[in-house]
């Protein structure tokens, strides 16, 4: 699987756009990008996922440009629930019976 | 919607007790995951499971075993539990197959061993 690299720490204000970016310059021609949130004392959720170009959904956007050596998670408008850990994954959409490897994510603070 | 359930929040034993941490998934999901996460250290892989009865070794295996008896349910067992054991457990599941679904994570166990 492979390997990604994002930011450890990200601030921010409230209201603000934020683009976390994610390195992955071994992505396989199969492997899709998934992006999970993780709130303080709970387990990680899925928030979106993408192949190449732009994926939009109610929680965020997904940015992939055509060489899909890197990825950038967009938040728009952010509010205090934002703060949380963001991770990047790369792997196949059907993992079959491997198992995914988190990194250490970025820790994204909003600020009032 | 995927509900995955670990059967305590807060744990607190001594050493050398054995521990069984509980995890169960209601949406027929092959896979089952066991992660354990550490400040700093992100979430580490302890132990898999792709079929009832089957398990595969994670990145940090030593220390524990699993078990996987019914498809919805996955076990992790601390045989002689370890201070260097405290930390947040999180289950997780997932289903196989070309139109795979992401991880559903249930909401951890903080395990405190004194």
């Amino acid at each position: 699987l492979a390997k990604t690299t994002q930011p450890i720490s990200m601030d921010s204000y409230e209201g603000q756009e934020v683009n976390i970016t994610c390195s992955h310059n071994n992505i396989a021609t199969n492997d899709y990008i998934t992006w999970y949130q993780q709130f303080p004392s709970q387990g990680p959720r899925f928030i979106i996922q993408g192949y190449k170009t732009k994926v939009t959904n109610e929680v965020a956007s997904l940015f992939i440009p055509a060489d899909r050596k890197s990825s950038t998670l967009s938040l728009p408008r952010v509010s205090l629930s934002d703060t949380a850990v963001y991770y990047c994954l790369v792997a196949p959409l059907d993992t079959g019976r491997r198992a995914l490897t988190f990194g250490s994510g970025t820790r994204l603070q909003v600020q009032p | 919607d995927v509900k995955v359930t670990q059967s305590s929040r807060y744990l607190v034993k001594r050493t050398g007790e054995k521990v069984f941490l509980e995890c169960v998934q209601d949406m027929d999901h092959e896979n089952m995951f066991w992660y354990r996460q550490d400040p700093g250290l992100g979430l580490r892989l302890i132990y898999f499971s792709y079929d009832v009865k089957m398990k595969e070794k994670g990145d940090i295996p030593e220390g524990y075993s699993v078990s996987r008896e019914k498809k919805e349910r996955f076990s992790l067992i601390l045989e002689s539990a370890s201070t260097n054991q405290t930390s947040m457990y999180l289950c997780a599941s997932s289903t196989q197959g070309a139109d795979n679904s992401p991880l559903h994570f249930g909401n951890g166990t903080r395990l405190t061993v004194t």
